[in-house]
C-alpha cells in the first residue's frame, strides 16, 4: 500500500518568506503525486501533481514541488509567503490511474505579517 | 464547467440515527470517491467507484456505511447506525479515467453526531 508522511504538522513563516512544506512518499508502484490546498471552511483544491513527466512540477499560487526518487521526497515551495497562502496543505499520493489515492494528516501553514 | 454538488453542507442528527449524503460529479467524470475526513486529519478515502463499479471498498466500514452509483452518474453515502465517532467532513471527489487528472473535491458535508 502507498503512503504519505507529512513533516510537521504546523509551519509558521512570516510574509515575503520562503515556504516549505515536507512530505515523504512510500510506493511499491511509480507513484503519482499531489499537493492539495485547503481552506478554512472550504473543500479541497488541487496545487500540482506529478505525473512522471518533469520532476519539477510547478503549480498555481506560485507553488512548484520538486520530486526526488532518491530521497523519497515531494516536498512543495514558494518563494516568497503571501498572507493568502494561510490554509491547510495536503500531500497524496496514488497509482498511475489515480487509484488507491492516500493522503497525509496534512500541514497547517501560518503566515505571520 | 460545473464542480462537484454535495448535499447537505451541514448535518446534525443523534447517535444511533441514520444519515444520507448525496454527490453529484462533474460531468463525464467517470471515477467517483467518498472520503471522510476528521478534524485535524487527513482525507481517508471510503469507496472508490468506477462509473457504477465499485473500484476499491477495504476501508469502508461495511457494518454501518454504505454506498451507492445506480447509474454510474451521482451517488449517495449513507450511515446506519450512525455513532459519535462518524463526526466529521464528508467529502465527494471525480477525476477522469486519464493517467494525468486529479481529482476535483466538493465541499462537503460536515456530518455532527451528538
Amino acid at each position: 500500500a502507498q503512503s504519505v508522511t507529512q513533516l510537521g504538522s504546523h509551519v509558521s513563516v512570516s510574509e515575503g518568506a520562503l515556504v516549505l512544506l515536507r512530505c515523504n512518499y512510500s510506493s511499491s508502484v511509480p507513484p503519482y503525486l499531489f499537493w492539495y490546498v485547503q481552506y478554512p471552511n472550504q473543500g479541497l483544491q488541487l496545487l500540482l501533481k506529478y505525473t512522471s513527466a518533469a520532476t519539477l512540477v510547478k503549480g498555481i499560487n506560485g507553488f512548484e514541488a520538486e520530486f526526488k526518487k532518491s530521497e523519497t521526497s515531494f516536498h512543495l515551495t514558494k518563494p516568497s509567503a503571501h498572507m493568502s497562502d494561510a490554509a491547510e496543505y495536503f500531500c497524496a499520493v496514488s497509482d498511475i490511474n489515480n487509484n488507491d489515492m492516500r493522503f497525509g494528516a496534512g500541514t497547517r501553514l501560518t503566515v505571520k505579517p | 464547467e460545473a464542480g462537484v454538488a454535495q448535499s447537505p453542507r451541514y448535518k446534525i442528527i443523534e447517535k444511533r440515527q441514520s444519515v444520507a449524503f448525496w454527490c453529484n460529479p462533474i460531468s463525464g467524470h467517470a471515477t467517483l470517491y467518498w472520503y471522510q475526513q476528521i478534524l485535524g486529519q487527513g482525507p481517508k478515502l471510503l469507496i472508490q467507484f468506477q462509473n457504477n463499479g465499485v473500484v476499491d471498498d477495504s476501508q469502508l466500514p461495511k457494518d454501518r456505511f454504505s454506498a451507492e452509483r445506480l447509474k454510474g452518474v451521482d451517488s449517495t453515502l449513507k450511515i446506519q447506525p450512525a455513532k459519535l465517532e462518524d463526526s466529521a467532513v464528508y467529502l465527494c471527489a471525480s477525476s477522469q479515467k486519464t493517467e494525468n487528472s486529479g481529482e476535483y473535491f466538493g465541499p462537503g458535508t460536515r456530518l455532527t453526531v451528538t
